[in-house]
């Protein structure tokens, strides 16, 4: 298995503002994906990073709102860019053990947007 | 559409009342089905994968089965400390990588 630390665990942003969260793993891995997890619901899937290519978005998310880097192997960050309160939400870094099997998680990010 | 739903959305038993969990899937092809759970505030945390119908995976109270379209996840005995969120996802097959998650069902044990 893989420890993902995520950070920050929680913060509280004014509206207009943009919040970089930070996703290290402590072994290399190929791909690392970006959950946003809104209150009472379930996992939705921002973008999937991988090293040294473009992040690749899913339905409903941008580039230009969440930017993904992705600058080696352990380590990745995602961008909430030009915050509104609908942005307020848990979000959740994640690996896999090995490609198509089971997801490990960071601790997810706590974001409040006021 | 590949989709998943869980069943119950919430579920309180009494400790020692033993229950499950269910996850409905229906998509074009299964690459592997996922239970996690989920505490408050927290990322969720691996349980078990599946892969095919008839295979089952166990772990101290709980135990997971699958078939063609549904898995279970069956609680024997619960414990306070049992409770939590626990979610369902599959891995679809058609060569991408994405897993879709379910909602979730929010399990309360009381002692």
């Amino acid at each position: 298995s893989a420890v993902i630390s995520q950070k920050p665990s929680r913060d509280i942003c004014q509206r207009g503002t943009s919040l970089t969260i930070q996703c290290q793993v402590d072994s290399q891995v190929t791909m690392m994906f970006w959950y946003r997890q809104q209150p009472g619901q379930s996992l939705t899937l921002i973008a999937t990073a991988n090293q040294g290519s473009e992040a690749t978005y899913e339905s409903g998310f941008v580039i230009d709102k969440f930017p993904i880097s992705r600058p080696n192997l352990t380590f990745s960050t995602l961008t909430v860019s030009n915050m509104s309160p609908e942005d307020s939400s848990i979000y959740l870094c994640s690996v896999e053990s090995t490609p198509n099997t089971e997801a490990f998680f960071g601790q997810g990010t706590r974001l409040t947007v006021v | 559409e590949d989709q998943v739903t869980q069943s119950p959305e919430a579920l309180r038993l009494q400790e020692g009342e033993s229950s499950s969990l269910n996850c409905s899937y229906t998509v074009s092809g299964l690459r592997g089905l996922f239970w996690y759970r989920q505490d408050p505030g927290k990322g969720p945390e691996f349980l078990f994968t599946l892969y095919s119908a008839g295979e089952e995976k166990e772990k101290e109270r709980l135990k997971a089965t699958l078939t063609k379209k549904e898995s279970f996840l069956h609680i024997t005995a619960p414990k306070p400390e049992d409770s939590a969120t626990y979610l369902c996802a599959v891995l679809p097959d058609g060569g991408g990588f994405k897993t879709i998650f379910g909602a979730g069902t929010r399990l309360f044990v009381k002692a």
